[in-house]
């Protein structure tokens, strides 16, 4: 399996402001991924970052909104931009290790 | 076509019991699926998974039952204890992509 750390691990913003949230990967990996798992719902997959390509996002969801870099196959950044009270929810990156998913331990946001 | 329906919402067991939660796909051109464990401000953590090659999985308490034809799959827990509460999420990704999609979840709660 991959260790996988997110930071920060919770956050309270305020609306209209933005939040970079970093995704740190204790191996290389090809396939990073960004869910979304509202309170008390499923996950829901935002986009795909592959090193050294643009991200390629789900229906539903925008660069605009969700800028996402990958710099190196070891880390990955999600920007949830111009914040609103329907934002808040918890953000999980995973990677893919040999076809088996691992999320990280998430990033709570509230956005007041 | 790319929903996975999961059953029950909420289950509750009785220690020792057996907790069985059942899912349904409509894409067949799913070929693994996996089942997540998730305790309460924690990340998903990959409990077992299966591919459609084969029509049960075990790893120790826990099993995987697959029924290709019906396009079920189901995680049997057996000997529930009460650290076995937490939110189950099955879900399925097709070979091309690596995208998950998740079921809805089940509550479970073991009571001693």
């Amino acid at each position: 399996s991959a260790v996988i750390s997110q930071k920060p691990s919770r956050d309270i913003c305020q609306r209209g402001t933005s939040l970079t949230i970093q995704c740190q990967v204790d191996s290389q990996v090809t396939m990073m991924f960004w869910y979304r798992q509202q309170p008390g719902q499923s996950l829901t997959l935002i986009a795909t970052a592959n090193q050294g390509s643009e991200a390629t996002y789900e229906s539903g969801f925008v660069i605009d909104k969700f800028p996402i870099s990958r710099p190196n196959l070891t880390f990955s950044t999600l920007t949830v931009s111009n914040m609103s009270p329907e934002d808040s929810s918890i953000y999980l990156c995973s990677v893919d290790n040999y076809n088996e998913q691992f999320f990280g331990p998430g990033t709570r946001l509230t956005v007041l | 076509q790319q929903q996975v329906k999961q059953s029950p919402q909420s289950l509750i067991v009785q220690k020792g019991g057996i907790s069985i939660i059942n899912c349904a796909y409509e894409n067949t051109a799913f070929d693994y699926f996996p089942w997540y464990q998730q305790f309460p401000g924690k990340g998903p953590a990959l409990l077992i998974a299966i591919r459609p090659d084969v029509s049960e999985k075990k790893e120790g308490r826990f099993t995987i039952s697959f029924n290709k034809s019906a396009k079920q799959f189901s995680l049997h827990i057996m000997d529930s204890q009460p650290g076995d509460s937490a939110t189950y999420f099955c879900a399925a990704s097709q070979w091309n992509t690596d995208k998950l999609i998740f079921g809805t979840g089940t509550r479970l709660q073991v009571f001693p």
